[in-house]
């Protein structure tokens, strides 16, 4: 029974690349969450999906990031135009219901981004 | 907005020492949270609490939400090496699928 799984353990990208970041959920979990953890800080909700469906973004920055969770296969997130404020360890959770937050989410390992 | 704030921010130990670290907000919470991150790794769940007064252990740790419901408390008797990572608080965010965070007390512990 797999956890949450996230490719690319890391990534390096240049200032204006895309960076694309994929997390696969628990089996059976139609509910997906990302998170980013900027160096010496807590995580910060970003946005959240249900397939094929976003159901909150108030935390997603208003230009160049994206997000989707498609009927099948991996929920992705875009960064267009990657900057170097953008380093940082990008986490996605996943729970077969929203309310699990008060049960607390299982987090995969994370995206590393480094933007050069 | 909501904000959870942790201390100390950091803990240089000896090894066999107690640990305490705390957390606390402006706002109430109705449900506390205690995550361990390791190196290069996820937040890993330690301990849920859902009463004000509730006392949980796990093992060598021990979490209080405190009567207040504006904080809560993260007790480790007798640290290990192993014990070394970040420890986070969190809480359930205004919005769905929101989850609070503080900053994290980081914990080395000196064999």
């Amino acid at each position: 029974n797999a956890g949450v799984m996230q490719n690319p353990r890391h990534l390096v990208r240049r200032r204006g690349q895309e960076a694309r970041l994929r997390c696969s959920p628990m089996k059976g979990h139609s509910h997906v969450y990302w998170y980013r953890q900027l160096p010496e800080e807590g995580l910060k909700f970003m946005v959240y999906l249900q397939k094929e469906n976003i159901i909150d973004e108030s935390g997603m920055p208003k230009e160049r990031f994206s997000a989707e969770f498609p009927k099948e296969g991996p929920s992705i997130l875009r960064i267009q135009q990657v900057v170097r404020g953008d380093s940082a360890a990008y986490f996605c959770a996943s729970s077969s219901l929203p309310r699990d937050r008060h049960y607390g989410y299982t987090f995969g390992s994370g995206t590393r981004l480094t933007v050069v | 907005g909501q904000q959870l704030n942790q201390s100390p921010q950091s803990m240089f130990i000896q090894e066999g020492e107690d640990v305490s670290m705390n957390c606390t907000s402006s706002s109430i919470f109705n449900t506390w949270l205690w995550y361990k991150q390791e190196p290069g790794e996820g937040p890993v769940l330690l301990i849920a609490l859902y009463k004000a007064g509730e006392l949980t252990s796990n093992g060598r740790l021990t979490a209080q939400f405190g009567i207040t419901r504006k904080d809560s408390f993260l007790n480790i008797s007798a640290s290990i090496p192993s014990d070394v990572g970040i420890y986070f608080c969190a809480g359930p965010g205004g919005s769905q699928g929101n989850l609070i965070f503080g900053k994290g007390t980081k914990l080395s512990v000196k064999p």
